[in-house]
């Protein structure tokens, strides 16, 4: 079982329409949380992070972290065909926390296709 | 442009070769992180580099990879005797270390490298 789950998808939805992604894992040091957005081609590129538990909010877009259940998701309000792209959850521990701590764990990403 | 940069974009090579890549990271960031992206699947960690000392290297880098950063400035990535399997996506990022305990890895566009 791999660190960290995610569906592949790919996901289509409506221009207008909210859409939610998510993903699971397994290691409960993670402690930090990010949303990457990869266009075609390109590198990913940070949409937000949460540190721990809880909610974020910014613009369009709400990041959720439930620890309890190793679960986190990103929602997306009002979508647009602009955010046609793969979304990547990634992980991370603390600093200074040992071996791994800096580097990110990403689950495989979700391909999202915004129809207009 | 004050990203990440990488060359080359894209390279072509016969197995057995050998490749060297390029990362130039973002002025005065003291981090470098490496990461292999496969198609359908989430960059996976390499290694990484604080200033000039490589600080971590994952299983994933066989002997075949040596990774540098001599003056912690710009980094390479080199691929000896290069296998079919190591056609991928190579994700050079970096960050800056501050303060504050989470510092956000600013990602290159890639090099996409296909071994023939």
């Amino acid at each position: 079982q791999k660190e960290v789950e995610q569906d592949p998808g790919p996901l289509s939805v409506p221009e207008g329409a909210i859409v939610s992604l998510n993903c699971t894992y397994s290691n409960s040091a993670f402690q930090y949380f990010m949303w990457y957005r990869q266009y075609s081609r390109k590198g990913p590129e940070l949409l937000m992070y949460t540190y721990s538990s809880g909610n974020k909010e910014d613009g369009r877009f709400t990041a959720q972290v439930d620890k309890s259940s190793k679960y986190i998701s990103l929602f997306i309000r009002d979508s647009q065909p602009s955010d046609s792209a793969t979304y990547l959850c990634a992980m991370r521990r603390v600093p200074h926390s040992g071996a791994g701590s800096y580097q990110l764990t990403f689950g495989k990403g979700t391909k999202l296709s915004v129809i207009p | 442009d004050t990203g990440v940069s990488q060359d080359p974009r894209h390279k072509i090579t016969k197995r057995g070769q050998n490749v060297t890549f390029r990362c130039d990271p973002i002025s005065e960031h003291n981090r470098l992180y490496w990461y292999r992206q496969t198609l359908g699947q989430g960059p996976e960690f390499l290694t990484y580099f604080q200033n000039e000392a490589q600080l971590e290297k994952s299983r994933l880098l066989s002997d075949r990879f040596s990774a540098e950063r001599p003056k912690g400035s710009f980094s390479t990535l080199e691929i000896q005797r290069t296998e079919q399997g190591d056609s991928a996506m190579y994700l050079c990022a970096s960050s800056l270390t501050t303060s504050v305990e989470y510092n956000e890895q600013f990602f290159g566009p890639g090099t996409r490298l296909t071994v023939l």
